[in-house]
């Protein structure tokens, strides 16, 4: 069983639409947790970055992360065609390496 | 000003040969990352040096060897390559190991023939 579990999709929604998008992980420990989106042909970039449970909202995007369920989730608001890319959740616990989830390749579609 | 650089952008080379990656960061951070990307966009670390010493060694052949010659700069180099080598490869920088943001290069897309 790989520590973080992602749906790799692909996921498509018309435009507007709320999009959600989840992870589930295993390792108890994780303490930080991280969206990062990756357009095609380029390098994953820092989207969301969350520690302890809760939710955090940033324009459009909100991340929840729910501890006790072990369960992380990005939801994207009146999603936009510049919206379509891979999203990758990441978690650690501290100075430890990043585990990446698979992706899940988004596509809104106009 | 790009952040973190990487070259080059493509590589494609025939199985058994040797070939280099280099990466260099201008955001003055003390710790970069070697990633692999495989066709399934799964991303895993390699490698990790924090102010140029090695601090994460992954489960990876020792035909890689990671250099790091100042903190700006982390290349990578790979012998005696193989199908299975396939990827693409992003360097990452970070202010410190693990808990803080890391920006990534471009990625280096490995073709092995």
């Amino acid at each position: 069983q790989k520590e973080v579990e992602q749906d790799p999709g692909p996921l498509s929604v018309p435009e507007g639409a709320i999009v959600s998008l989840n992870c589930t992980y295993s390792n108890s420990a994780f303490q930080y947790f991280m969206w990062y989106r990756q357009y095609s042909r380029k390098g994953p970039e820092l989207l969301m970055y969350t520690y302890s449970s809760g939710n955090k909202e940033d324009g459009r995007f909100t991340a929840q992360v729910d501890k006790s369920s072990k369960y992380i989730s990005l939801f994207i608001r009146d999603s936009q065609p510049s919206d379509s890319a891979t999203y990758l959740c990441a978690m650690n616990q501290g100075a430890q390496k990043l585990v990446f989830g698979q992706g899940t390749r988004l596509t809104i579609n106009p | 000003d790009t952040a973190v650089s990487q070259t080059p952008k493509y590589l494609v080379t025939q199985m058994g040969n040797d070939k280099s990656i280099k990466c260099e960061q201008n955001l003055g951070h003390d710790t970069m990352y070697w990633y692999k990307q495989d066709s399934k966009k799964f991303l895993k670390i390699m490698f990790s040096y924090n102010n140029k010493e090695l601090i994460i060694n992954e489960t990876v052949p020792n035909r890689f060897s990671p250099k790091s010659p100042d903190k700006a700069h982390l290349n990578l180099h790979i012998n005696s390559l193989e199908l299975g080598d396939s990827a693409v490869y992003f360097c990452a920088s970070s202010s410190s190991p693990g808990g803080d943001t890391q920006y990534f290069g471009p990625g280096t897309r490995l073709t092995v023939l």
